[in-house]
């Protein structure tokens, strides 16, 4: 039973425009959320964070928002840009419990 | 500069002949952790260390152990390796907070024939 989920396996965005990526997760009880993104051939690197405690986080391009009742999160990207095209994993932990979770990962591709 | 290193990057061995994929961080991180990566599946935490001499299992420890007897090295050992076992592996190490922003090693393509 996946407690992170991304049900979009996949995504294509035209350059300059809103990526949105999505991921749901079933315990309420994780304290943060962070996405990682991943080029092929080497490992995940941190993109952007948020606490359970927030709503929004921006950093430059990249906002995520977080509904903690639908138990939802969704990173934004804008503007798109080719170099964007990677696969983004959305991973939860409860600090308390030192496990990570990641989500299977969403492969985005910025069309130029 | 600062990173995790994995060693080697790639590797086919046959079932049951034990193999160590080594792992070493240069950022004083107490926690450390390995996962697989498969298609579909995402990264699935196999184990984590909080510190030197302390491992605890992640989702997928069957056929794995782990040890930490230096705080920069968490060698993954596969002692009787099988087919099911081939995956894209990764180590991390993360900094202290509550948020355990992780830093990735560049991946092990390991094959088990």
């Amino acid at each position: 039973d996946q407690q992170v989920k991304q049900n979009s396996p996949s995504l294509s965005v035209q350059e300059g425009r809103i990526s949105i990526l999505n991921c749901d997760y079933t315990n309420s009880m994780f304290d943060y959320f962070l996405w990682y993104k991943k080029y092929p051939a080497e490992g995940p690197t941190f993109l952007i964070s948020i606490s359970s405690i927030k709503d929004k986080n921006e950093d430059g391009r990249f906002t995520v928002f977080l509904n903690k009742s639908a138990k939802h999160l969704s990173l934004h990207i804008v503007p798109s840009q080719p170099g964007d095209s990677a696969v983004y994993f959305c991973a939860a932990l409860k600090t308390s419990y030192d496990k990570v979770i990641f989500g299977p990962g969403t492969s985005l591709s910025v069309i130029p | 500069e600062a990173q995790v290193t994995q060693n080697p990057r790639y590797l086919i061995t046959v079932t049951g002949k034990k193999l160590t994929v080594t792992c070493s961080q240069n950022m004083n991180h107490e926690y450390m952790s390995w996962y697989r990566q498969d298609p579909g599946l995402g990264l699935r935490q196999i184990y984590y260390s909080m510190n030197v001499e302390v491992t605890d299992k992640g989702d997928v420890p069957e056929g794995y152990k782990v040890s930490r007897k230096e705080k920069r090295n968490f060698p993954l050992i596969l002692e009787s390796p099988s087919p099911n076992q081939t995956s894209l592996y990764f180590c991390a190490s993360a900094t202290p907070g509550p948020q355990r922003r992780q830093y990735f090693g560049p991946g092990t393509r390991l094959t088990v024939t």
